[in-house]
């Protein structure tokens, strides 16, 4: 069984678009977490979300929401989609703010 | 705010040499160290974490406070080592409400 799973794998659309990348853990995890990888593969946290609290990181635009359901999942919701969101999404999740973190396989956005 | 360096984008060395990849890391406090490797087209995986202080397919890292290091080490490189290692850290949360911090990560390439 897949601990972290991501749908979808793969998303190609058009610039202005909406989209959503969803997330589920079945780790019992009470903390999930959204990475963006560019192209460079650097590693930048966007969201880390606890049935308590949202932590945003401040230089994520705010066309990025995330919506958790349930501790389970944590989706991430994209509008008015742009040239420079093309990348790998990972969600994450961990027991504990300060614990290892497990992660998805990853969604690769490209932006036509 | 939480920093976490890895001075090397890229690391080349031949199979069988002894490979070191290094991470320095600005926390206050006592921070919880991790490397996670990711390998083509895969998810990132923990590697090893220092409280632990195991070794895992060979690799090991050494904590040392006075430096603010956590430098990846393995005797003989392999072949199948070859992927992007991330050095991350966690602790206080800084200004930016961010405890996890991922570093710029280094790709490890081992020659034949």
């Amino acid at each position: 069984d897949t601990a972290v799973s991501q749908t979808p794998k793969y998303l190609v659309t058009q610039m202005g678009n909406d989209k959503s990348i969803k997330c589920e853990q079945n780790l019992g995890h009470d903390t999930m977490y959204w990475y963006k990888q560019d192209s460079k593969k650097f590693l930048k946290i966007m969201f880390s979300y606890n049935n308590k609290e949202l932590i945003i990181n401040e230089t994520v635009p705010n066309r990025f929401s995330p919506k958790s359901p349930d501790k389970a999942h944590l989706n991430l919701h994209i509008n008015s989609l742009e040239l420079g969101d093309s990348a790998v999404y990972f969600c994450a999740s961990s027991q504990g703010e300060n614990q290892p973190q497990h992660f998805g396989d990853g969604t690769r956005l490209s932006i036509l | 705010a939480q920093r976490v360096t890895q001075p090397e984008k890229l690391l080349s060395v031949f199979k069988g040499a002894p490979v070191e990849l290094k991470c320095n890391y600005s926390y206050s406090g006592s921070p919880e160290l991790f490397w996670y490797v990711q390998y083509s087209r895969q998810r990132l995986q923990l590697l090893l974490r220092h409280i632990s202080r195991e070794s895992i397919k060979g690799f090991t890292a050494d904590l040392n406070k006075g430096e603010t290091s956590f430098h990846l080490k393995k005797p003989f490189a392999q072949e199948e080592d070859s992927a992007m290692y991330y050095c991350a850290g966690s602790g206080p949360r800084d200004n930016y409400g961010q405890n996890f911090v991922f570093g710029p990560g280094t790709r490890l390439s081992v020659l034949p």
